[in-house]
């Protein structure tokens, strides 16, 4: 069972402010690392597709890094905006076996 | 601009009545997903079709099935739907091989059970 691990689950910060969240799962048989964004009422929508340990990838203020040998990625958002407000979900790919975390959920004040 | 596109929005259905929720892509991928997602939950795997090869999950009820009758088109068939069916249901695609490729989701189908 690939089992996913989000942390924080939630988290408020102000405009502004910079942040990141952690993706953990098993390291063996890694395959890939997805990231997506999931605004409410929206659909969601990929951010990053990462494959090699020590990846590094950037979108605008949106960065990754993943680290394969211990199983965990980072995402960071610099000077947070309200319209970074949105669901970021990982799902680590195995395989032939994708899972999606719970997610963390990033509410920014303006 | 090339979508996936998921009708309705919004379903209600009644417990026990079979309910179909529909998805579309534009997009002319070979895979094609079913996620179902219930509150603050991660979204979970309930099969997938590659070209018109059926993947089922190991843990997906036999009450849900699908249909991909061509490229474009993909169906969620609940036969009796239960009150624990109640979810957000994703629609989703991607290029073919599935590895590596981000997919593209629907705006999903929120079903509720009366």
């Amino acid at each position: 069972i690939l089992n996913v691990e989000q942390s924080p689950q939630s988290l408020h910060v102000q405009e502004g402010d910079s942040t990141n969240f952690t993706c953990s799962f098993p390291s063996s048989n890694f395959y890939a690392l997805h990231w997506y964004r999931w605004e409410t009422a929206k659909s969601p929508e990929a951010l990053f597709v990462m494959t090699l340990n020590g990846d590094e990838k950037k979108k605008g203020r949106i960065s990754a890094t993943l680290n394969t040998k211990e199983g965990y990625s980072y995402l960071y958002i610099k000077g947070s905006q309200p319209e970074d407000s949105a669901t970021y979900l990982c799902a680590p790919r195995r395989n032939n076996d994708m899972r999606f975390g719970a997610g963390t959920r990033l509410t920014v004040k303006p | 601009d090339a979508m996936v596109i998921q009708n309705p929005r919004y379903q209600v259905t009644q417990f026990g009545k079979p309910v179909t929720l529909s998805c579309s892509q534009t997009l002319n991928h070979n895979v094609m997903y079913w996620y179902q997602q219930k509150s603050s939950q991660a979204p979970k795997l309930l099969f997938h079709y590659y070209d018109k090869d059926f993947n089922n999950e190991a843990d997906t009820p036999d009450n849900f099935q699908s249909r991909r009758p061509n490229t474009s088109f993909c169906f969620l068939d609940i036969r009796s739907p239960g009150l624990g069916d109640a979810a957000m249901y994703l629609c989703a695609t991607s290029r073919a091989p599935p590895i590596d490729q981000p997919q593209h989701f629907g705006d999903g189908t929120r079903l509720s059970i009366l």
